[in-house]
């Protein structure tokens, strides 16, 4: 499986709003709802935004959302705060897993 | 609350072996695959294997196959990946992960706080 597709970096400045995409194939982004969304700070863990392509965890704030056309899945930040400010990785499983190679997202 | 805490950073030489603990607590350990996942500095997630907790089954990313073992021991809760012939580009934070547990689906949530392996001569 090769890597997900995800620009490098992106950026917004607050109160606006962003997306960052994930784009596979239709063997996997394309098939299945699997798709996940992690926030990754410097220098701590991933942690889980958005599962099954757009259902938040409890905690999540509802500025995040998450959506998918063919192959290609998104997550928006509205509101963008500057906590906001991250990596963010996709991520596709479907017999193994595979992460996209990471955006960084700076708020101006 | 349902945590995961891993062992502490290494340092080894290149050939040579390391093996990395994820202690599991809040949860029922045998309920929930775990996965493995590494980050090189400064680069992005790489996705190892999982480990099948209840029956010890597991299911390893190709590039990692003949080097990689994860097991278990479900009398003290905790996990472990095990890594062997070890070269400069493992050099990496190793994370354990706990499986959603919902059939068709994966996500990973929580993560474990990484454990930093350093290769180096």
């Amino acid at each position: 499986q090769s890597a997900l597709t995800q620009p490098a970096s992106v950026s917004g400045s607050p109160g606006q709003s962003i997306t960052i995409s994930c784009t596979g194939t239709s063997s996997d982004v394309g098939s299945y709802n699997l798709v996940s969304w992690y926030q990754q700070h410097p220098g701590k863990a991933p942690k889980l935004m958005i599962y099954e392509g757009s259902k938040r965890p409890s905690g999540v704030s509802n500025r995040f959302s998450g959506s998918k056309s063919g192959n290609t899945a998104s997550l928006t930040i509205s509101g963008l705060q500057a906590e906001d400010e991250a990596d963010y990785y996709c991520c596709s499983y479907a017999g193994s897993g595979v992460f996209g190679g990471g955006t960084k997202l700076t708020v101006l | 609350q349902v945590q995961l805490v891993q062992s502490g950073a290494e340092v080894k030489k290149p050939g040579a072996s390391v093996k990395v603990s994820c202690k599991a607590s809040g949860y029922t350990f045998t309920g929930y695959y775990m996965h493995w996942v590494r980050q090189a500095p400064g680069q992005g997630l790489e996705w190892m294997g999982w480990i099948n907790p209840n029956s010890g089954g597991t299911n390893y990313a190709q590039k990692f196959q003949g080097r990689v073992t994860m097991t278990r021991d479900t009398s003290i809760s905790t996990a472990y990946m095990e890594l062997s012939r070890l070269r400069s580009d493992d050099t990496a934070v190793y994370y354990c992960a706990r499986d959603s547990a919902v059939a068709g689906t994966v996500w990973f949530d929580p993560w474990g706080q990484g454990t930093l392996v350093t290769v180096s001569s």
